[in-house]
C-alpha cells in the first residue's frame, strides 16, 4: 500500500520570498506522482503532476515540483510567493499501470502568505 | 457553469437522521467518487463507480451508502448520520482511458456536513 506524508501542516511565508512545500511518499512500485491546491472555500483543483519524463514538473501559478526517485520525494516550490497563494496543498499518489484510479492523499499544507 | 456540481453545499442535520447528498456531472465522465475531508487527515475515498453498475467500496464506507443513478449523477447517503461525520465531502470525476495512461480527477466544489 502507499502512503504519503506532507511534513509541514503549516508554512507561513511573507509575500515574494520563497517556498517550498515538502511531500514524500512509500511505495514499492512505480506511481504517479500530483500537487492539488485548495483554495478557502473551494474544491480541489490539479497544480500539477508526473507521470514520466522530466524529473522538474512545472504547474500553473508559478509552482513547480522535482521527482526525486532516491529519496521518494516530490517537493512543490514556488520562487516568489503572492498573497493570493495562499491555500492548502494536498500532494498525492496513485499507483502506475493499466486502469489506475485510487489517489491516496497526504493530511495537507496550509501555506499563509503575510504581506 | 461548473462541470461537477455538489448539493446542498452546507447542511446541519440531527443524530440519526438520513442525509443525501448529491453530486452532478456534465463532464461525460465514466467514473465517479465520494471523498470525505477532515482537518489535519486529507481526503478520503468513501465510495467509487465506475460505471451505473459498478460501485465499489473505498477506504471508509461504514455508515455510507451511494447511488449511481445515471451516468451524470451519484448521490452519498448517511443511513444515520452520527456526529464523527461531520466533515467536508467532495465528489470527483474522470474519465475512462487507455490502460496504460492516467486518469485524472475533478473536484466537486464539495458539501460541508454539520451533525450534531
Amino acid at each position: 500500500a502507499q502512503s504519503v506524508t506532507q511534513l509541514d501542516s503549516q508554512v507561513p511565508v511573507f509575500e515574494e520570498a520563497p517556498v517550498e512545500l515538502r511531500c514524500n511518499y512509500s511505495s514499492s512500485v512505480s506511481v504517479y506522482l500530483f500537487w492539488y491546491v485548495q483554495y478557502p472555500n473551494q474544491g480541489l483543483q490539479l497544480l500539477l503532476k508526473y507521470l514520466s519524463g522530466s524529473t522538474l514538473v512545472k504547474g500553473i501559478n508559478g509552482f513547480e515540483a522535482e521527482f526525486n526517485k532516491s529519496q521518494t520525494s516530490f517537493h512543490l516550490r514556488k520562487p516568489s510567493v503572492h498573497i493570493s497563494d495562499t491555500a492548502e496543498y494536498f500532494c498525492a499518489v496513485i499507483l502506475s499501470g493499466a486502469g489506475s484510479y485510487q489517489l491516496t492523499f497526504g493530511k495537507g499544507t496550509k501555506l499563509s502568505v503575510i504581506p | 457553469d461548473a462541470d461537477v456540481t455538489q448539493t446542498p453545499r452546507n447542511r446541519i442535520t440531527k443524530t440519526g437522521k438520513r442525509i443525501m447528498l448529491e453530486c452532478s456531472q456534465t463532464k461525460g465522465h465514466d467514473r465517479m467518487y465520494w471523498y470525505r475531508q477532515d482537518p489535519g487527515l486529507g481526503l478520503r475515498l468513501i465510495y467509487y463507480s465506475f460505471d451505473v453498475k459498478d460501485i465499489n467500496k473505498g477506504e471508509i464506507s461504514d455508515g455510507y451508502s451511494v447511488s449511481r443513478q445515471a451516468q451524470a449523477k451519484f448521490s452519498l447517503s448517511l443511513e444515520s448520520a452520527i456526529p464523527n461525520q461531520t466533515a467536508l465531502y467532495f465528489c470527483a470525476t474522470s474519465v475512462r482511458t487507455s490502460a496504460s495512461s492516467y486518469n485524472e480527477q475533478f473536484f466537486g466544489p464539495g458539501t460541508r456536513l454539520t451533525v450534531l
